[in-house]
């Protein structure tokens, strides 16, 4: 099945500055790629998403980008504010068994004044 | 509109207890989607449902887990003889429709169980 692993699983960043965080899948047949944030005690919610048909996606201040060949896809928070402080987890799906929406184990992100 | 719902928000029981977690899906949303955080760890797949009927059950981590869904809309999630390895926050969350395009799934904020 798929195996989807994520780094670093801390970040501290200093207000301003730029956070990346990259994700690796094992399945090449995953063709959707979405990054969820979590701020404490609160649920997860998308904030943006990719397909395999694309290689780079932005919105604002987040932008992903996917490498099919390499089978990496990362995060980038450019200008990072003190609300961007949460727990971002990166997923992977394959459609066939799309039911399994595989996770990343999360990337904890400080972003300190 | 509102968004997906969990009950109870909070649950301690104790070990060999049965419990039931509760989830109500956005209204006309067909697919549904249980999930496991423990502490620290990421989201585990448990189940998913298409209408009432759950074509994946692989996710389910021993038989002393079920879940239904009945009219196309709550779902619950019911864990037999707990164990203290069960203690996590159980995500729901549904999607418009589960097509080979994936579609994007709204969580629920969580029903955290702790098996003492």
């Amino acid at each position: 099945g798929e195996n989807v692993e994520q780094h670093p699983s801390t970040l501290s960043v200093q207000e301003g500055d730029s956070a990346v965080i990259k994700c690796t899948y094992s399945d090449s047949a995953s063709n959707y790629f979405p990054w969820y944030k979590q701020e404490l005690g609160k649920r997860p919610q998308l904030i943006i998403d990719i397909r395999s048909n694309v290689g780079e996606k932005k919105d604002q201040r987040i932008a992903v980008t996917l490498n099919k060949t390499a089978k990496h896809f990362s995060l980038h928070i450019t200008e990072t504010q003190p609300e961007d402080s949460a727990v971002y987890f990166c997923a992977a799906l394959a459609t066939g068994t799309a039911s399994k929406l595989t996770f990343g184990t999360g990337t904890r992100l400080q972003v300190t004044l | 509109g509102a968004g997906v719902s969990q009950s109870p928000s909070n649950k301690v029981t104790e070990k060999g207890k049965d419990v039931e977690l509760r989830c109500d899906p956005i209204s006309g949303h067909t697919a549904l989607y249980w999930y496991r955080q423990s502490l620290g760890q990421g989201l585990e797949f448990l189940i998913y449902f298409q209408g009432n009927s759950a074509p994946d059950k692989s996710g389910l981590p021993s038989d002393r887990f079920s879940a239904e869904r009945t009219g196309g809309s709550v779902s619950t999630l019911t864990i037999q003889r707990t164990q203290q390895e069960d203690s996590a926050v159980y995500l729901c969350a549904s999607s418009l429709r589960h097509t080979a395009v994936q579609e994007t799934q709204y969580f629920g904020p969580g029903t955290r169980l702790l098996v003492l």
